[in-house]
C-alpha cells in the first residue's frame, strides 16, 4: 500500500511562477493536511480539509490555495511563488485506522516536496 | 493557541545506552493528544508514540516510552537500548481533542509541532 503520495519530490521555480503540489492517499481517510517545514523549525500547518468538500486555513495560509478534488486527493497551489516559500512541503491524512472502528487522530505523512524559489 | 517547546536542539548517545528528549507545551485545553514523530535523513515523518491526555498511564512502544506529566505540561521521550537507526530529528507535537466520530463520521485534528531535536547515535 502506498499510503500518502506526493508529487513532485523536488521543484525549482523562479519568482512569480505558479505551480501545484499534488497529494493522494489510499487509506480512505476523510481528513487531509498541508504543512511546510523550514530550517530550524517544526512543521507548520498551511491548510487542511476536515472532509471532502471542505477546506480551512491553518497557521500560515498566505500565498497558497488548496483544492480537495475528491476524497483521495488534496492539492496545494502557489499562484505567484516568492523566495519566502522555499521550504519542504508535507501532505498528511488522518481518519479511521485500517481494520479499526475508531480514529486515533494519527496523521500519516507523505515523503515531502522540496521546493526552491529563486 | 498552543505552543510546543523542545529545548534541546541536539543530543547524542552511545549505541545501546538510554537517552531522554524533553518537550514542554502550553495549552488551556484539558483533553488533547501528544505525539513524538521521527524524521530520519530520508525526510519521511514517522510516528514513534502517541499519548492521550486523559490517560494517566504512560505510553510505551517497544524501546520507546514517554514520561507524561500533565500538571507540569511535560512530555519527554525515553529511548532505551539506542540503535544506529534511531539517528534522526525528533519532533514533539500537540493536537487538541476532537469529538469522537459517529459511525462513518469524521475525526480530525491540527498538529502543532516543536522545533525538533537532532539525535545522533554513535557506535
Amino acid at each position: 500500500n502506498a499510503g500518502v503520495t506526493q508529487t513532485p519530490k523536488f521543484q525549482v521555480l523562479k519568482t512569480g511562477q505558479s505551480m501545484t503540489l499534488q497529494c493522494a492517499q489510499d487509506m480512505n481517510h476523510n481528513s487531509m493536511y498541508w504543512y511546510r517545514q523550514d530550517p530550524g523549525m517544526g512543521l507548520r500547518l498551511i491548510y487542511y480539509s476536515a472532509s471532502e468538500g471542505t477546506t480551512d486555513k491553518g497557521e500560515v495560509p498566505n500565498g497558497y490555495n488548496v483544492s480537495r478534488l475528491n476524497k483521495r486527493e488534496f492539492s496545494l497551489r502557489l499562484e505567484s511563488a516568492a523566495p519566502s516559500q522555499t521550504s519542504v512541503y508535507f501532505c498528511a491524512s488522518s481518519g479511521r485506522e485500517r481494520g479499526g472502528t475508531l480514529a486515533k487522530n494519527i496523521q500519516y505523512f507523505g515523503a515531502g516536496t522540496r521546493l526552491s524559489v529563486l | 493557541a498552543q505552543t510546543v517547546t523542545q529545548s534541546q536542539p541536539e543530543m547524542s548517545v552511545q549505541e545501546a545506552e538510554t537517552v531522554t528528549l524533553s518537550c514542554t507545551y502550553d495549552t488551556s485545553e484539558s483533553n488533547y493528544y501528544l505525539f513524538w514523530y521521527k524524521q530520519p535523513p530520508s525526510r519521511q515523518m514517522i510516528l514513534v508514540i502517541r499519548q492521550e491526555a486523559y490517560k494517566q498511564q504512560n505510553a510505551t512502544e517497544n524501546r520507546f516510552s514517554v514520561n507524561f506529566q500533565k500538571a507540569a505540561k511535560s512530555f519527554s521521550l525515553k529511548i532505551s537500548d539506542s540503535q544506529l537507526g534511531d539517528t534522526a530529528m525528533y519532533f514533539c507535537a500537540f493536537m487538541k481533542h476532537v469529538l469522537p466520530p459517529s459511525a462513518g463520521g469524521t475525526s480530525y485534528g491540527k498538529l502543532t509541532f516543536g522545533q525538533g531535536t537532532i539525535l545522533t547515535v554513535h557506535p
